[in-house]
Order: C-alpha cells, then sequence, then structure tokens
C-alpha cells in the first residue's frame, strides 16, 4: 500500500469553527489531491497541489483553502465549518512521471459539523 | 450530461456469475483510463489500468473502446469478496492530470 496518511481519521466540530485536516505521504509523489465524497455525488475534487506552494481549486473549493509547504504534507483548512461541510475527505497522491498517472488513496478523514 | 457516467446499479449477482460494467466518457481527449474498487465506508482502491489493446488480470478484464468512447470491466466467476463500488475513472491529456471519476457501480454477489 502507498504511504499515506491521514489525521484526524474522525472528528465531530461545531458550526463557525475553523478545521484543519492533514495529509502525510511518504511516497515523494508531486501531486496530492483533496476530495470530499457524499452519497449521490461520488468523490469530489476540493484542491490539489502540484508541488511545494503550487496549489488550484476543484470542482468544489468554496469554504476550503489548502496549503503545502512540504513535498510529503497537504493541509485541508475550513475557515469557518458548516453542516454542509459533514462529509467524508480523502486525500490522494500521484505521479506523473509514470506512466499512467494512477491515484492512491489515503483512509479518509470523516468530519461532522454540528 | 456528467463528463463520466456509469449506471449505479446495484447489480445484485449470485457467486459464480459473470458480471459487466461500462462507463461512458464525453470528453475525446480522454488518454489514460482506471477502474477502482470501494469498499463500503473506505478508501478506493485502484483495481486496474484500461489499456487501448485491453488487459486481464485473473477473473477482471478491462476494455477501452475509443470510437464509442467507453470502458468495460468483466468479472468472471464473481466472489461474494467482489461485492463493492466500482468507479472508473478518465484523465485528459493536456497536461493537468486532473481525473474525472464516475459516480461508482454497486455490485451485490450474494450466496
Amino acid at each position: 500500500d502507498a504511504g499515506i496518511t491521514q489525521s484526524p481519521r474522525h472528528k465531530v466540530t461545531e458550526t463557525g469553527t475553523p478545521v484543519t485536516l492533514r495529509c502525510h505521504q511518504t511516497e515523494n509523489h508531486r501531486y496530492m489531491y483533496w476530495y470530499r465524497q457524499d452519497p449521490g455525488h461520488g468523490l469530489r475534487l476540493i484542491h490539489y497541489s502540484y508541488g511545494v506552494k503550487d496549489t488550484d481549486k476543484g470542482e468544489v473549493s468554496d469554504g476550503y483553502s489548502v496549503s503545502r509547504s512540504k513535498t510529503e504534507d497537504f493541509l485541508l483548512t475550513l475557515e469557518s465549518a458548516t453542516s454542509s461541510q459533514t462529509s467524508v475527505y480523502f486525500c490522494a497522491i500521484s505521479d506523473p512521471g509514470t506512466v499512467t498517472y494512477e491515484q492512491y488513496f489515503g483512509p479518509g478523514t470523516r468530519l461532522t459539523v454540528t | 450530461r456528467k463528463e463520466v457516467e456509469q449506471d449505479p446499479g446495484p447489480f445484485n449477482v449470485p457467486e459464480g456469475a459473470t458480471v459487466a460494467f461500462n462507463c461512458t466518457y464525453s470528453n475525446s481527449a480522454s488518454q489514460s483510463f482506471f477502474w477502482y474498487r470501494q469498499d463500503c465506508r473506505k478508501e478506493p482502491k485502484l483495481l486496474m489500468s484500461v489499456y487501448s489493446s485491453g488487459n486481464e488480470d485473473g477473473r477482471f478484464t478491462a476494455q477501452l473502446n475509443r470510437a464509442s468512447q467507453y470502458i468495460s470491466l468483466l468479472i468472471r466467476d464473481s466472489k461474494l469478496s467482489d461485492s463493492a463500488t466500482y468507479l472508473c475513472v478518465v484523465i485528459a491529456s493536456g497536461g493537468s492530470y486532473i481525473p474525472t471519476f464516475g459516480r461508482g457501480t454497486s455490485l451485490i454477489v450474494h450466496p
């Protein structure tokens, strides 16, 4: 299995509080991604990074920010959590230097905003 | 129209059955194709890449039809442990390396 960890694995927080999720990889892959997964919507890309300090928005980026100060860490921040951000969050990595660009996923973070 | 479409199912089949899933994509510039498997409350895991010539891995066969813009996954001799959601993933050319996921097809294999 690819070396990807996410922390925390579960979190319950209140509306209006800031929340930071961490993704850590040991594979030295250049690309890192944050997704959310909700019933009826599948996986939706929030933000991604193509290198240290290089990030871009995905299809559902409103209300989220990211930072990548080291190759191995990609942080997702909810500045002021809302109930609509209750979801399962997956981090993924890939290395387009390989032939087929496949992604590998972390175990997920289950976030509940009350 | 969604970029990547899958029949959500569920496909409910007995053990030993052969089952096939299709996935259509709208971007003709798509260059890389994958099938992922996702178990309930777990992360998606790469099942297999899909090559132009088709490829097989044990009981699993993946095929690509560029002319009709679809990929398929065939599972032979289904096992109870094959019960999962199967996600179709497509990556377009152009350098962004951003995958597009289908919403998944649910498979339930029963005794």
